[in-house]
Protein backbone atom coordinates (compact mmCIF):
# COMPACT_ATOMS: atom_id res chain seq x y z
CA UNK A 1 0.00 0.00 0.00
CA UNK A 2 1.40 3.35 -0.63
CA UNK A 3 2.73 5.52 2.36
CA UNK A 4 0.38 8.65 0.92
CA UNK A 5 -3.22 7.77 -0.43
CA UNK A 6 -5.46 10.21 -2.15
CA UNK A 7 -9.31 9.48 -2.92
CA UNK A 8 -10.54 10.14 -5.48
CA UNK A 9 -7.77 9.34 -8.28
CA UNK A 10 -10.19 11.07 -11.00
CA UNK A 11 -12.82 13.41 -10.25
CA UNK A 12 -15.43 15.19 -12.75
CA UNK A 13 -17.76 17.42 -11.00
CA UNK A 14 -20.29 20.32 -11.98
CA UNK A 15 -19.82 24.01 -11.44
CA UNK A 16 -21.18 24.89 -7.76
CA UNK A 17 -20.93 21.51 -6.24
CA UNK A 18 -19.42 20.90 -3.03
CA UNK A 19 -16.39 18.09 -3.26
CA UNK A 20 -14.21 17.00 -1.22
CA UNK A 21 -10.90 15.32 -1.36
CA UNK A 22 -9.33 13.07 1.12
CA UNK A 23 -5.45 12.48 1.94
CA UNK A 24 -4.65 9.42 4.36
CA UNK A 25 -0.60 8.22 5.50
CA UNK A 26 1.01 5.88 7.03
CA UNK A 27 4.08 7.35 7.14
CA UNK A 28 3.49 8.86 11.10
CA UNK A 29 4.32 12.35 9.77
CA UNK A 30 3.26 15.48 11.26
CA UNK A 31 3.34 18.19 8.39
CA UNK A 32 0.40 17.29 5.35
CA UNK A 33 0.18 20.10 2.95
CA UNK A 34 -2.31 19.91 -0.81
CA UNK A 35 -1.13 21.77 -3.35
CA UNK A 36 -2.13 21.96 -7.24
CA UNK A 37 -0.40 21.09 -10.28
CA UNK A 38 -1.69 22.84 -13.32
CA UNK A 39 0.24 22.90 -16.80
CA UNK A 40 3.17 25.35 -17.17
CA UNK A 41 2.45 26.75 -13.58
CA UNK A 42 4.45 24.06 -11.93
CA UNK A 43 2.82 23.13 -7.88
CA UNK A 44 1.38 25.66 -5.82
CA UNK A 45 0.67 25.48 -2.28
CA UNK A 46 -2.58 25.69 -1.24
CA UNK A 47 -2.98 24.93 2.80
CA UNK A 48 -0.24 23.64 5.51
CA UNK A 49 -1.05 21.74 8.59
CA UNK A 50 2.13 21.11 11.31
CA UNK A 51 -0.26 18.99 13.53
CA UNK A 52 -3.83 18.63 14.09
CA UNK A 53 -4.28 21.95 15.72
CA UNK A 54 -1.72 24.39 13.32
CA UNK A 55 -3.53 24.50 9.75
CA UNK A 56 -1.70 27.65 7.54
CA UNK A 57 -3.34 29.46 4.41
CA UNK A 58 -0.34 28.89 1.46
CA UNK A 59 -0.19 30.82 -1.77
CA UNK A 60 -3.53 30.37 -3.62
CA UNK A 61 -6.07 29.30 -0.48
CA UNK A 62 -8.92 31.76 -1.62
CA UNK A 63 -12.12 29.14 -2.45
CA UNK A 64 -10.44 26.10 -0.74
CA UNK A 65 -10.72 24.64 3.01
CA UNK A 66 -9.20 21.86 4.60
CA UNK A 67 -9.84 19.65 8.19
CA UNK A 68 -7.07 17.79 9.61
CA UNK A 69 -9.08 15.16 11.15
CA UNK A 70 -6.07 13.34 13.00
CA UNK A 71 -2.81 13.45 12.06
CA UNK A 72 -2.81 10.24 9.54
CA UNK A 73 -5.68 12.62 7.39
CA UNK A 74 -5.70 16.21 5.69
CA UNK A 75 -8.81 16.80 3.36
CA UNK A 76 -8.90 19.72 1.40
CA UNK A 77 -12.86 21.46 0.31
CA UNK A 78 -14.08 23.08 -2.48
CA UNK A 79 -17.15 24.99 -0.77
CA UNK A 80 -18.45 25.74 -4.53
CA UNK A 81 -16.25 24.52 -7.26
CA UNK A 82 -15.48 26.86 -10.85
CA UNK A 83 -13.94 25.63 -13.50
CA UNK A 84 -10.54 26.70 -13.10
CA UNK A 85 -10.10 24.98 -10.13
CA UNK A 86 -9.55 22.15 -13.01
CA UNK A 87 -6.33 21.11 -11.88
CA UNK A 88 -4.54 17.85 -10.53
CA UNK A 89 -4.10 17.89 -6.53
CA UNK A 90 -1.43 16.55 -4.72
CA UNK A 91 -1.02 15.46 -1.14
CA UNK A 92 2.33 15.54 0.32
CA UNK A 93 3.70 14.59 4.21
CA UNK A 94 6.54 15.36 5.90
CA UNK A 95 8.89 15.44 8.91
CA UNK A 96 9.34 18.70 10.99
CA UNK A 97 12.31 21.04 9.98
CA UNK A 98 13.97 22.68 6.94
CA UNK A 99 15.68 20.15 4.75
CA UNK A 100 13.48 17.12 4.90
CA UNK A 101 11.61 15.11 2.18
CA UNK A 102 8.13 16.05 1.14
CA UNK A 103 6.37 11.92 0.18
CA UNK A 104 3.69 12.84 -2.04
CA UNK A 105 0.22 10.93 -2.99
CA UNK A 106 -0.34 9.99 -6.50
CA UNK A 107 -2.48 12.87 -6.95
CA UNK A 108 -6.14 13.80 -7.63
CA UNK A 109 -6.88 15.03 -10.96
CA UNK A 110 -10.08 16.85 -10.57
CA UNK A 111 -12.41 18.21 -13.49
CA UNK A 112 -15.09 20.61 -12.71
CA UNK A 113 -17.74 21.51 -15.56
CA UNK B 1 9.16 36.05 -0.96
CA UNK B 2 11.03 33.19 -2.00
CA UNK B 3 11.03 32.08 -5.64
CA UNK B 4 12.65 29.75 -7.74
CA UNK B 5 13.25 30.21 -11.51
CA UNK B 6 13.83 26.86 -14.10
CA UNK B 7 14.64 26.42 -17.69
CA UNK B 8 11.46 26.25 -19.69
CA UNK B 9 11.13 23.40 -21.38
CA UNK B 10 10.43 20.59 -23.02
CA UNK B 11 14.03 19.62 -24.16
CA UNK B 12 14.25 17.20 -25.86
CA UNK B 13 17.69 14.85 -26.39
CA UNK B 14 18.95 11.65 -27.88
CA UNK B 15 20.44 8.76 -25.31
CA UNK B 16 23.53 9.18 -24.09
CA UNK B 17 23.64 12.70 -24.67
CA UNK B 18 24.12 15.25 -21.80
CA UNK B 19 21.77 17.41 -19.36
CA UNK B 20 21.67 19.97 -18.04
CA UNK B 21 18.53 21.78 -16.48
CA UNK B 22 18.58 25.64 -15.00
CA UNK B 23 17.69 26.29 -11.33
CA UNK B 24 18.29 29.54 -9.90
CA UNK B 25 16.73 30.72 -6.63
CA UNK B 26 15.77 33.61 -4.33
CA UNK B 27 15.74 33.27 -0.69
CA UNK B 28 15.98 34.64 2.48
CA UNK B 29 18.52 32.86 4.82
CA UNK B 30 19.85 29.80 3.54
CA UNK B 31 17.30 27.59 2.18
CA UNK B 32 17.45 23.71 1.49
CA UNK B 33 17.55 22.70 -2.40
CA UNK B 34 15.47 19.89 -4.20
CA UNK B 35 14.86 18.60 -7.33
CA UNK B 36 11.67 16.25 -7.65
CA UNK B 37 10.67 14.36 -10.66
CA UNK B 38 7.37 13.07 -12.15
CA UNK B 39 6.60 10.41 -14.25
CA UNK B 40 3.72 10.14 -16.54
CA UNK B 41 1.01 9.37 -14.15
CA UNK B 42 2.75 9.38 -11.08
CA UNK B 43 3.58 11.47 -8.07
CA UNK B 44 6.30 13.35 -7.28
CA UNK B 45 9.54 11.73 -5.87
CA UNK B 46 12.68 13.11 -4.65
CA UNK B 47 15.37 12.87 -6.75
CA UNK B 48 18.13 14.86 -5.34
CA UNK B 49 18.66 17.50 -2.58
CA UNK B 50 21.12 19.35 -0.93
CA UNK B 51 21.08 21.61 2.54
CA UNK B 52 23.29 24.17 2.47
CA UNK B 53 25.83 25.73 0.15
CA UNK B 54 28.29 23.68 -1.51
CA UNK B 55 26.86 20.60 -1.21
CA UNK B 56 26.39 17.94 -3.83
CA UNK B 57 22.90 15.86 -4.01
CA UNK B 58 23.50 13.25 -6.61
CA UNK B 59 21.44 9.81 -7.32
CA UNK B 60 20.86 8.32 -10.43
CA UNK B 61 23.37 9.54 -12.20
CA UNK B 62 22.10 12.91 -11.70
CA UNK B 63 24.02 15.62 -9.88
CA UNK B 64 23.15 19.28 -8.43
CA UNK B 65 25.79 21.51 -6.34
CA UNK B 66 24.06 24.47 -4.16
CA UNK B 67 25.99 27.70 -5.36
CA UNK B 68 25.07 30.52 -3.07
CA UNK B 69 27.52 32.87 -4.80
CA UNK B 70 24.97 32.23 -8.06
CA UNK B 71 21.90 31.09 -6.17
CA UNK B 72 21.80 28.31 -8.46
CA UNK B 73 21.44 24.67 -8.26
CA UNK B 74 21.80 22.97 -11.78
CA UNK B 75 20.62 19.35 -12.81
CA UNK B 76 23.47 17.19 -14.72
CA UNK B 77 23.44 14.16 -15.54
CA UNK B 78 26.24 12.98 -17.99
CA UNK B 79 24.67 10.29 -20.49
CA UNK B 80 20.92 10.24 -20.07
CA UNK B 81 18.68 7.51 -20.84
CA UNK B 82 14.81 6.76 -22.44
CA UNK B 83 14.10 6.02 -18.98
CA UNK B 84 14.87 9.64 -17.83
CA UNK B 85 12.09 11.16 -19.44
CA UNK B 86 9.84 13.12 -17.03
CA UNK B 87 9.10 16.39 -15.90
CA UNK B 88 11.76 17.94 -13.29
CA UNK B 89 10.94 20.09 -10.18
CA UNK B 90 13.45 22.47 -8.63
CA UNK B 91 11.90 23.37 -5.09
CA UNK B 92 13.18 25.11 -2.12
CA UNK B 93 12.45 24.88 1.65
CA UNK B 94 13.06 27.91 3.71
CA UNK B 95 11.72 29.70 6.40
CA UNK B 96 8.36 31.00 4.65
CA UNK B 97 5.61 28.75 4.79
CA UNK B 98 6.65 26.37 7.58
CA UNK B 99 9.49 25.03 5.41
CA UNK B 100 6.73 23.71 2.64
CA UNK B 101 8.15 23.40 -0.87
CA UNK B 102 8.04 25.77 -3.59
CA UNK B 103 8.71 24.84 -6.87
CA UNK B 104 9.19 25.96 -10.20
CA UNK B 105 7.27 25.57 -13.35
CA UNK B 106 8.86 22.30 -14.19
CA UNK B 107 11.55 21.53 -17.17
CA UNK B 108 9.74 18.26 -19.23
CA UNK B 109 12.45 16.15 -20.52
CA UNK B 110 11.96 13.98 -23.48
CA UNK B 111 14.49 11.19 -24.53
CA UNK B 112 14.84 9.86 -27.52
CA UNK B 113 16.40 6.60 -28.74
Amino acid sequence: DADVTQTPRNRITKTGKRIMLECSQTKGHDRMYWYRQDPGLGLRLIYYSFDVKDINKGEISDGYSVSRQAQAKFSLSLESAIPNQTALYFCATSVAGGGTEAFFGQGTRLTVV
Amino acid sequence: GDSVTQMEGPVTLSEEAFLTINCTYTATGYPSLFWYVQYPGEGLQLLLKATKADDKGSNKGFEATYRKETTSFHLEKGSVQVSDSAVYFCALSGTNSGYALNFGKGTSLLVTP
